[in-house]
């Protein structure tokens, strides 16, 4: 089992309506959570960090955070055609601040 | 705040060739991680200073892998003997002693030939 779990897509979503993004990770002991957009060829960049339990909210962007069940996700409203990119999750490995990413999902947001 | 800065961008090299790349981090960012991906998956762990010293390794990385961060400020990845499995992006990224957030710079891709 891969410590951080991502459905690889793609994921196809029409313009302006609300893309999902899910992530699940094996580690009960990583605290905090990342979500990066990738276009290709280009490197990640840092969308949203969550560290508790719950909801948090940026512009068009909500991360949530289930350590019960072990389950982030990225919710993004309104989505654009710019959006489309790889979503990558990462859990911080607290032992090293090593990040360790899934692998990613191929979100397409269709005009 | 210039963000994180690699070079070269691009390297194109012969088997058994040796390279060297460079990452500035984020000033007054005092952890700094290299890692390397490869197309479709997430980016793979390779090393992380904080400050000028090494703290951490993976075990996957080779002998002919060796990273430095002499005055804990620039770093350098240098990778000996090149083969043509070494082909990936290799980046850096850096994070603040008061934060968790990586920051990554744009990236040196390598084809070895």
């Amino acid at each position: 089992q891969k410590e951080v779990e991502q459905n690889s897509g793609p994921l196809s979503v029409p313009e302006g309506a609300i893309a999902s993004l899910n992530c699940t990770y094996s580690d009960r002991g990583s605290q905090s959570f990342f979500w990066y957009r990738q276009y290709s060829g280009k490197s990640p960049e840092l969308i949203m960090s969550i560290y508790s339990n719950g909801d948090k909210e940026d512009g068009r962007f909500t991360a949530q955070l289930n350590k019960a069940s072990q389950y982030v996700s990225l919710l993004i409203r309104d989505s654009q055609p710019s959006d489309s990119a790889t979503y990558l999750c990462a859990a911080l490995r607290d032992s090293n601040y090593q990040l360790i990413w899934g692998a990613g999902t191929k979100l397409i947001i269709k005009p | 705040d210039t963000g994180v800065s690699q070079d070269p961008r691009h390297k194109i090299t012969k088997r058994g060739q040796n390279v060297t790349f460079r990452c500035d981090p984020i000033s007054e960012h005092n952890r700094l991680y290299w890692y390397r991906q490869t197309l479709g998956q997430g980016p793979e762990f390779l090393t992380y200073f904080q400050n000028e010293a090494q703290l951490e390794k993976s075990r996957l990385l080779s002998d002919r892998f060796s990273a430095e961060r002499p005055k804990g400020s620039f770093s350098t990845l240098e990778i000996q003997r090149t083969e043509q499995g070494d082909s990936a992006m290799y980046l850096c990224a850096s994070s603040p002693g008061n934060g968790y957030e990586q920051y990554f710079g744009p990236g040196t891709r390598l084809t070895v030939t």
